[in-house]
């Protein structure tokens, strides 16, 4: 069964910097997707971006980055400078589509920006 | 022009009663699905739906009745509430592609408390 897992319950970074936020995955299959989506306080789960696993180029929008490492099954998502409503619940997913389609999450990180 | 709404927002009921959240979708899109969010804030499927017939459903008691009347609606019904079903209930819709995972839309919660 395919896992998401994100090691760091919460992270801090001060506004202008920049933060990391990790996430390893398990899967046997070679086709899928991944995702970072953000959940501000309001609880609107929005998409920071997606990655599809058969791109070896890393997926950028804006100020937002991953790093992709399909070998080591590792998703982590780079927040450059870092912005007061950055302050969010961050979770990773794994999807792979087709009939079955569903997101598996991971438990979330915390993100507090510092002014 | 809301994407992906859900009624209500907030559902506060006794223990036994039996409610329903309804979610509605305007994207076009032919699947729909229910998460849950728990107080540990993590998210997992329940149910998902294409073109109204039932794809997935995962481990969840048979209290939990999800109904799709058209591809745009997708309601939950659940009886004889419980302590533990306090949690988000988010409703999501997307557009299957063959071989590829398109973004899930979520709508904005429904916080259910069972008291």
């Amino acid at each position: 069964a395919q896992t998401v897992t994100q090691s760091q319950p919460e992270m801090s970074v001060q506004e202008a910097e920049t933060v990391t936020l990790s996430c390893t995955y398990d899967t046997s299959e070679s086709d899928y997707y991944l995702f970072w989506y953000k959940q501000p306080p309001s609880r609107q789960m929005i998409l920071v971006i997606r990655q599809e696993a058969y791109k070896q180029q890393n997926a950028t929008e804006n100020r937002f980055s991953v790093n992709f490492q399909k070998a080591a099954k590792s998703f982590s998502l780079k927040i450059s400078d870092s912005q007061l409503g950055d302050a969010a619940m961050y979770f990773c997913a794994y999807g792979y589509g087709g009939a079955t389609n569903k997101l598996i999450f991971g438990t979330g990180t915390l993100l507090a920006v510092q002014p | 022009d809301t994407a992906v709404s859900q009624t209500p927002k907030y559902l506060v009921t006794q223990m036994g009663n039996d409610k329903s959240i309804k979610c509605e979708q305007n994207l076009g899109h032919d699947t729909m699905y229910w998460y849950k969010q728990d107080s540990k804030k993590f998210l997992k499927i329940m149910f998902s739906y294409n073109n109204k017939e039932l794809i997935i459903n995962e481990t969840v008691p048979n209290r939990f009745s999800p109904k799709s009347p058209d591809k745009a609606h997708l309601n939950l019904h659940i009886n004889s509430l419980e302590l533990g079903d306090s949690a988000v209930y988010f409703c999501a819709s997307s557009q299957i592609l063959a071989g590829t995972e398109t973004e899930q839309f979520f709508g904005p919660g429904t916080r259910l408390t069972v008291l």
